[in-house]
């Protein structure tokens, strides 16, 4: 079956750089996109960015657009969240999702924690 | 974007029914069915309930259901059980490569 599991986390100070890693496997990578989703402490989900089955298309929220940079890689089966800049509001647990149809999230990870404080 | 606006909280007992709204401000929400529901119980991977307005992937009870009219979309959970309490999450695609999710319902089965 689908599995994803995010690693990466940790405490970070502000301005600094983190790059999150997630590993999937159950399914055929280089045939679907991926998204991240992020939740802050006692908040909602929060769409973060997406990358096409192929590479080549990328996009982000509004909140994180300049400052974030997805990637991935097939023959690891992999996807990766640059997080540049950092905030403090960019606290938060981050999960990776498999794309369905540019529509939906039909597999999640369980998640990773970044905290970013001085 | 905006977020779309959820009711913080919901309620009911075993076996009766609650439903919870999600409410769009943009016309690109009323455009577009590609809303989607997710469970998350806390500490765990979100779980896909509810896809394109009222879909249910294979394994998801019948006892979920949603709905859309306009700006504000719907889910119902019939026969309520111990193991539905979580937080329940509405999700939409708005057109120009954007999600945007609703604020999360606490369901509680009193």
């Amino acid at each position: 079956q689908v599995q994803l599991e995010e690693s990466g986390g940790g405490v970070v100070q502000p301005g600094r750089s983190l790059r999150l890693s997630c590993a999937a496997s159950g399914f055929s990578f280089s045939s679907y996109g991926m998204h991240w989703v992020r939740q802050a402490p006692g908040k909602g989900l929060e769409w973060v960015a997406v990358i096409s089955y192929d590479g080549k298309n990328k996009y982000y929220g509004d909140s994180v657009k300049g400052r974030f940079t997805i990637s991935r890689d097939t023959s690891t089966n992999t996807v990766f969240l640059q997080m540049d800049s950092l905030r403090v509001e960019d606290t938060a647990v981050y999960f990776c999702a498999k794309d369905r149809l540019w529509e939906y999230f039909d597999s999640w990870g369980q998640g990773t924690l970044v905290t970013v404080s001085s | 974007q905006s977020a779309l606006t959820q009711p913080p909280s919901a309620s009911g007992s075993p076996g009766q029914s609650v439903t919870i709204s999600c409410t769009g401000t943009s016309s690109d929400f009323a455009k577009y069915n590609y809303v989607s529901w997710y469970q998350h119980h806390p500490r765990k991977a979100p779980k896909l309930m509810i896809y394109e307005v009222n879909e249910r992937p294979s394994g998801v009870p019948d006892r979920f259901s949603g709905f859309k009219s306009g700006n504000t979309a719907s889910l119902t959970v019939s026969g309520l059980q111990a193991d539905d309490e979580a937080d329940y999450y509405c999700c939409s695609y708005v057109g120009n490569n954007k999600w945007v999710f609703g604020g999360g319902t606490k369901l509680t089965v009193l």
